[in-house]
C-alpha cells in the first residue's frame, strides 16, 4: 500500500489531454514539493517534474504538474504513443524522521 | 557524465541478508552536495525508497524498513552498499541506487538490479 495514491491506469488518444492525480496528506504533499517520474518499460524511471511544476531541461513543455493542498496531478497534452508509460508522483514526507513517499504509479496507455 | 551501477547476487534465500553494491562512475560520492540511496520496485508495482547515505557516513531509512537495513559508503572505491537483513519472498524486487539531493528524489539512477528472493 503506497502512502501517496494514484490511480492504476489511465488512457487517452493521440492528441488528447490527460491527467494523472495524486492524493496524499498534510505531512507529505499539503507541506512538501511534489515530483513526477516517468518510467518506460523495462528502464529506471526519468524525473519528469520538480518542485511541482518545473521540468528539468529537455521534457516537453507538453508535460506539466499542478499541486492544491494535499492533491497534486500531472497533466500531459498532445498526447503522442511515445508517452505510454508508468508515471509516479514522490513527495518528502515528515512524519517520523521524514523520508520519501511514492505513489503507486499509473499506467499510461495511448489508445 | 554520472554513472551509478548495481552489482550483486540475484538470489538470495529466504532469511539471509542481501547485499548490494553501486559503483560510481563520472563523478565523485563524496560532492558535498548529494546523498546516495537505495530505492526498490517489486515486480509490476510501484516504487519504495529504502534510504539514503552521505558520504560522511550519515544515513536516514524508510521507518518501514529501517530494523533490517544498512548502508555504508566507500569513498574510497567510490561505492557504496545496501544490506538488508532477513529477507522473504516479499522482499524480491528490481532495486535501483540513485544519486539525490537532500531535498530533492533522485535526479540520477543506475540501470537496477533484479532480486529475487527464494530458496
Amino acid at each position: 500500500q503506497s502512502v501517496l495514491t494514484q490511480p492504476p491506469s489511465a488512457s487517452g488518444t493521440p492528441g488528447q489531454r490527460v491527467t494523472i492525480s495524486c492524493s496524499g496528506s498534510s505531512s507529505n504533499i499539503g507541506s512538501n514539493y511534489v515530483y513526477w517520474y516517468q518510467q518506460l518499460p523495462g528502464t529506471a524511471p526519468k524525473l519528469l517534474i520538480y518542485r511541482n511544476n518545473q521540468r528539468p531541461s529537455g521534457v516537453p513543455d507538453r508535460f506539466s504538474g499542478s499541486k492544491s493542498g494535499t492533491s497534486a496531478s500531472l497533466a500531459i497534452s498532445g498526447l503522442r504513443s511515445e508517452d505510454e508509460a508508468d508515471y509516479y508522483c514522490a513527495a518528502w514526507d515528515d512524519s517520523l524522521s521524514g523520508y520519501w513517499v511514492f505513489g503507486g504509479g499509473t499506467k499510461l496507455t495511448v489508445l | 557524465q554520472l554513472q551509478l551501477q548495481e552489482s550483486g547476487p540475484g538470489l538470495v534465500k529466504p532469511s539471509e541478508t542481501l547485499s548490494l553494491t553501486c559503483t560510481v562512475s563520472g563523478g565523485s560520492i563524496s560532492s558535498s552536495s548529494y546523498y546516495w540511496g537505495w530505492i526498490r520496485q517489486p515486480p509490476g508495482k510501484g516504487l519504495e525508497w529504502i534510504g539514503s547515505i552521505y558520504y560522511s557516513g550519515s544515513t536516514y531509512y524508510n521507518p518501514s524498513l529501517k530494523s533490517r537495513v544498512t548502508i555504508s559508503v566507500d569513498t574510497s572505491k567510490n561505492q557504496f552498499s545496501l544490506k538488508l537483513s532477513s529477507v522473504t519472498a516479499a522482499d524480491t524486487a528490481v532495486y535501483y541506487c540513485a544519486r539525490h539531493k537532500r531535498v530533492t528524489p533522485p535526479d540520477y539512477w543506475g540501470q537496477g538490479t533484479l532480486v529475487t528472493v527464494s530458496s
